[in-house]
């Protein structure tokens, strides 16, 4: 059983559309991180958020974490290919704990 | 700065042997961590070390998995003997604090048991 449920698993979309991706618990956590994966590398940090309620942008895309820290989304401006890949969200628990959801494959297509 | 390295990258044995896969951390990093990851799923923990010392081992198998970390830097990960379920991509991680900060990934050993 995931700690983290992420949604949908699968997003296919036309390059310049947007799309969001939920993650979502029952715990709170401590702090909450986004990684992209690619195919045949290990996953990347995108974004770490902290406080509830908090709001980051990077670039064309934007991490929000609930107000409960339960929960967070990340939303995508005008996709473009290179934004193709595993999307993981993971929570931390405690100090040092983190657990990783399922993924959401993101392909944007050209 | 070099990442996490791991080898081999790939490896492909039968069933019931014997195989190790080994992490070279970034330099500095106390912390490191042995996810195996399934085709399109999340890391799942395997061990995460402080230093020399494995703080939680709770999910690694331990009648066929074991896992040392000599010195507190480098650190090898077997599994003897092998099963076709074992199929699947080994990621080392590193970071340099132990309360949810950055983990870098290393690029996985991918296992493949026939």
């Amino acid at each position: 059983t995931q700690l983290l449920e992420q949604s949908p698993q699968f997003l296919s979309i036309q390059e310049g559309e947007n799309l969001t991706v939920y993650c979502n618990s029952s715990s709170v956590f401590s702090s909450l991180q986004w990684y992209r994966q690619e195919p045949g590398e290990g996953p990347v940090l995108l974004v770490t958020v902290v406080t509830g309620g908090e709001v980051k942008k990077l670039k064309r895309l934007t991490f929000q974490f609930g107000d409960a820290r339960k929960d967070s989304s990340l939303h995508i401006t005008a996709a473009q290919p290179g934004d193709t890949g595993l999307y993981l969200c993971a929570g931390a628990e405690g100090d040092y704990k983190l657990s990783f959801g399922a993924g959401t494959t993101v392909t944007v297509r050209a | 700065e070099a990442g996490v390295v791991q080898s081999p990258r790939y490896k492909i044995i039968e069933k019931k042997q014997p195989v190790a896969f080994w992490c070279n951390p970034i330099s500095g990093h106390n912390t490191l961590y042995w996810y195996l990851q399934n085709l399109g799923q999340g890391p799942e923990l395997l061990i995460r070390y402080e230093n020399e010392e494995a703080v939680d081992d709770s999910q690694l198998p331990k009648d066929r998995f074991s896992a040392e970390r000599l010195k507190g830097v480098d650190s090898t990960l077997k599994i003897q003997p092998a099963e076709l379920g074992d199929s699947a991509v080994y990621l080392c991680a590193s970071s340099s604090d132990r309360g949810g900060g950055e983990l870098f990934f290393g690029e996985g050993s991918r296992l493949t048991v026939l």
